[in-house]
């Protein structure tokens, strides 16, 4: 069962290059995340999808985009690479109210 | 605004030891409240998930209850074995608005010793 697949697994940008973070989900849920987890900082969201063509900014947005086009991808792009961007980045998906299920995540560092 | 909290952030015992790990969250308004373990290096699975309407949830070793007027959650390992070792996350989804926000807490971080 492949659950939720991020692409890639590791990644080292340079400051001010771009990339995309991949995030598929194979269930058929409606609701997709994108969180980062910094050390000893939890997990914060992103953005977030109630449904394809629906995003939603969570709670730490700013130099993030994220797009919807179906209801199985949730890609979400770095536009200008920073420091602070350095994290390790988690998508997870949801039926509306029952459990998220994660992807094993990327870790990103920006140089 | 929603803040979890977990106590404590880490915990060390030896095998064969029942243990709780507590989770607080100070906006009783939640859909549901949810339980993870992180392996290193790892991404989150999901071990229990107790909706706002239930007082626990059981599945093998683990039992997980929830007070919502106290804005409380506990999570009981049974029995603990050296493979039980992760960080465990609590993690509350908000009412309004549907499930668009699960928000964590920092974790506890549990060694189990043979």
């Amino acid at each position: 069962n492949a659950g939720v697949t991020q692409t890639p697994k590791f990644r080292i940008l340079k400051i001010g290059q771009s990339m995309t973070l991949q995030c598929a989900q194979d269930m058929n849920h409606n609701y997709m995340y994108w969180y980062r987890q910094d050390p000893g900082m939890g997990l914060k969201l992103i953005y977030y999808s109630v449904g394809a063509g629906i995003t939603d900014k969570g709670e730490v947005p700013n130099g993030y985009n994220v797009s919807r086009s179906t209801t199985e991808d949730f890609p979400l792009r770095l536009e200008l690479a920073a420091p602070s961007q350095t994290s390790v980045y988690f998508c997870a998906s949801s039926r509306k109210n029952t459990e998220a299920f994660f992807g094993q995540g990327t870790r990103l560092t920006v140089v | 605004k929603q803040e979890v909290t977990q106590i404590p952030a880490a915990l060390s015992v030896p095998e064969g030891e029942n243990l709780v790990l507590n989770c607080s969250f100070t906006d009783s308004a939640i859909y549901n409240l949810q339980w993870f373990r992180q392996d290193p290096g790892k991404g989150l699975t999901s071990l229990l998930l107790i909706q706002s309407s239930q007082r626990e949830q059981t599945s093998g070793r683990l039992n997980a209850s929830l007070d919502k007027s106290s804005g409380r959650s506990t999570l009981y390992i049974a029995a603990s074995q050296p493979g039980d070792s992760a960080t465990y996350l609590c993690a509350v989804s908000r009412e309004l608005g549907g499930q668009g926000n699960l928000i964590f807490g920092k974790g506890t971080k549990l060694s189990v010793k043979p």
